[in-house]
This record gives structure tokens, C-alpha cells and sequence, in this order.
């Protein structure tokens, strides 16, 4: 079975523009979590979508935002870009939204802003 | 709200010999526990995980962690590293918050394995 996919694998941008990343979650999958990588950093929670439902967000301004589609695959826009914007954006995905619930990350997607 | 320290950021080990990595936890509610790898350029590949049940959980390729809930630590260790181990190591918690799965990632420690 595939595992998590993310598109592009890499992304340069300039500030002020805007991008959108995606991800495909595993088969069956239904719940889809969203994290920035600065680096030397660990990742940050930004989103997680269950059931095409936001369920949680970080504390990131609201120039980030997602959704979920039908076929539980999601897109992460970033609106603005700021030079700190820059990051490896990761996609999981997981069966459940429960803590238990194990997060299967997909290889990323890396972002740079000039 | 939770949080997780991992104190070395880098920790230089020779092939063969026995590692440690540190890493302790802070949260009000009950935590799972994991530990996830890092290769340069990839995604993050769950090493181990702590859920319930025994305290000392194993990975297919050696390594082990043990949950201690007095000291709010759940440390990696591995008796014999080999060159293949080097890479970024994650410690994670994650704990119910406001009805969805939130997961809290340490800053990660780079283990380089020496010839």
C-alpha cells in the first residue's frame, strides 16, 4: 500500500505570495494532521482534519489554512508569505483522531521563501 | 498544556558502543509516549511508541525506551549503534485537547555514529 503523499517536494516562493501545499492520506485513513519544520526545529502542530472537520489548531496566524476533501485528502494554503515561512511542511495521517492513534508522516514538502 | 524537553541536541557516539537519549515530558493529563526518526531530506518514521500496559518498549532494530512516570521520562537507548543509526531522533507526546489528537514534538537530537 502507498504511504503518505505530499506534493510538490520542493516549492520556492516569494513573500507576499501565496501557495498550496497537498497530501494523500494512507488508505482508509481519515483523519489528516498539518506541521511546520524550521530548521534545527521540531515540528509544530498547525492543523488536524478529521472527517473533512477542522478538529485542532496551533498557534498560527490565519494566514494558514486547510481543508479536507471528501476523499480525505487535504490542501494547506499559506496566504502572505513571509520570509519565516520557510519550512519543511509535513503531512500524517492516521485512522482515528485519538490520541492512541498512531500518525504515519508523509516525506514532506519544502518550502522556501525569497 | 504539554511539553517536551530533549536535553542533548547532539550526542557523538562511536559505532558499536552503547547510546542514551534524554528525553523528559511535562503535561496535566495522561500522555502517550513516542519516539520518531528522522533521515536527512525524509519524513518522520515512527521508532517506538508507549501507549499502556508494560513500561519498556522495544523497536525491531534494537532500540528501547522506558516510560517512568515518576520522573516524566521516556529516554532511548540502544546497547550497540551502528553507523546506520545516524540521524535526527524525535521525542513526542500526545495527549487529548479539546476533542482532537494534539502531538507535541521536542526539538530533536542529531545521534552521529563514528566509524
Amino acid at each position: 500500500d502507498a504511504g503518505v503523499t505530499q506534493s510538490p517536494t520542493h516549492l520556492i516562493k516569494t513573500r507576499g505570495q501565496q501557495v498550496t501545499l497537498r497530501c494523500s492520506p494512507i488508505s482508509g485513513h481519515k483523519s489528516v494532521s498539518w506541521y511546520q519544520q524550521v530548521l534545527g526545529q521540531g515540528p509544530q502542530f498547525i492543523f488536524q482534519y478529521y472527517e473533512k472537520e477542522e478538529r485542532g489548531r496551533g498557534n498560527f496566524p490565519d494566514r494558514f489554512s486547510a481543508r479536507q476533501f471528501p476523499n480525505y485528502s487535504s490542501e494547506l494554503n499559506v496566504n502572505a508569505l513571509l520570509l519565516g515561512d520557510s519550512a519543511l511542511y509535513l503531512c500524517a495521517s492516521s485512522v482515528g483522531q485519538g490520541s492512541s492513534y498512531e500518525q504515519y508522516f508523509g516525506p514532506g514538502t519544502r518550502l522556501t521563501v525569497t | 498544556a504539554q511539553s517536551v524537553t530533549q536535553l542533548d541536541s547532539q550526542v557523538p557516539v562511536f559505532e558499536e558502543a552503547p547510546v542514551e537519549l534524554r528525553c523528559n515530558y511535562s503535561s496535566s493529563v495522561s500522555v502517550y509516549l513516542f519516539w520518531y526518526v528522522q533521515y536527512p531530506n525524509q519524513g518522520l518514521q515512527l521508532l517506538l511508541k508507549y501507549l499502556s500496559g508494560s513500561t519498556l518498549v522495544k523497536s525491531i532494530n534494537g532500540f528501547e525506551a522506558e516510560f517512568n512516570k515518576s520522573q516524566t521520562s521516556f529516554h532511548l537507548r540502544k546497547p550497540s549503534v551502528h553507523i546506520s543509526d545516524t540521524a535526527e531522533y524525535f521525542c513526542a507526546v500526545s495527549a487529548p485537547s479539546g476533542g482532537y489528537q494534539k502531538v507535541t514534538f521536542g526539538i530533536g537530537t542529531k545521534l552521529q555514529v563514528i566509524p
